[in-house]
């Protein structure tokens, strides 16, 4: 039974630029919830989706966008990249058809921001 | 507003000791869920428990135990017997009933427990 996978695993990216991440939730899971993490710090909530269109927002600007595929699978596209956008990138898959309520975490994305 | 605070930034013990994590946490909401992930130096959060909020048992899982006390607002976690291998940094997250499901998590800050041979 395939966990959460995420891709790449690290990624280092030069200001301005854009960066997409990728996705695929746990095996029976149809929701996908991407989090931020800074060092440091606690996972904060970007956005989710299910059934194709995004369900629940957190506090990020808009260059913060994603995309929920047919296959359920994710991606999360960072456009005009900050330094400050450097963080661990998480991608958690739940099952929102089925009522699961626990989330299951990929490895998760280091982007580097310089 | 949601918000969870877990005061203990840092613990340390020497292995065998038992240790306890707190976790308080603020809601308007009556029906909402709490959660414990552990993040190991990988990086992957770990799903430990959820609890609903109607549900006020207390769990043991081996030698990890939990408290929920809905009068305090607190949700605390012990580890009994402590090993090196539970060291790591351990969150406690609240979710919301969303109307289509509990789903967006809010974390605390984490407590990093390391626990020496």
């Amino acid at each position: 039974d395939a966990g959460v996978t995420q891709s790449p695993t690290h990624l280092i990216k030069t200001r301005g630029q854009q960066v997409t991440l990728r996705c695929s939730p746990k095996s029976g899971h149809d929701t996908v919830s991407w989090y931020q993490q800074a060092l440091g710090q606690g996972p904060q909530f970007i956005f989710q989706y299910y059934e194709e269109e995004e369900r629940q927002r957190g506090n990020f600007p808009d260059r913060f966008s994603g995309h929920q595929f047919p296959n359920y699978s994710s991606e999360l596209n960072v456009n005009a990249l900050l330094l400050g956008d450097s963080a661990l990138y998480l991608c958690a898959s739940s099952s929102l058809g089925q009522g699961t309520y626990e989330q299951y975490f990929g490895p998760g994305t280091r982007l580097t921001v310089t | 507003a949601q918000k969870v605070t877990q005061a203990q930034t840092e613990i340390s013990v020497v292995e065998k000791e038992d240790v306890t994590l707190d976790c308080v946490y603020e809601t308007r909401d009556t029906t909402y869920y709490l959660f414990w992930y552990k993040q190991p130096p990988s990086g992957e959060l770990v799903f430990l428990i959820r609890r609903n909020s109607f549900d006020e048992q207390n769990e043991i899982s081996g030698r990890y135990s939990w408290n929920f006390q809905k009068s305090t607002s607190s949700f605390n976690f012990t580890i009994t017997a402590s090993q090196v291998v539970d060291s790591a940094v351990y969150f406690c997250a609240l979710s919301e009933d969303q109307g289509q499901g509990a789903q967006k998590l809010v974390f605390g800050q984490g407590t990093r427990l390391t626990i020496n041979p």
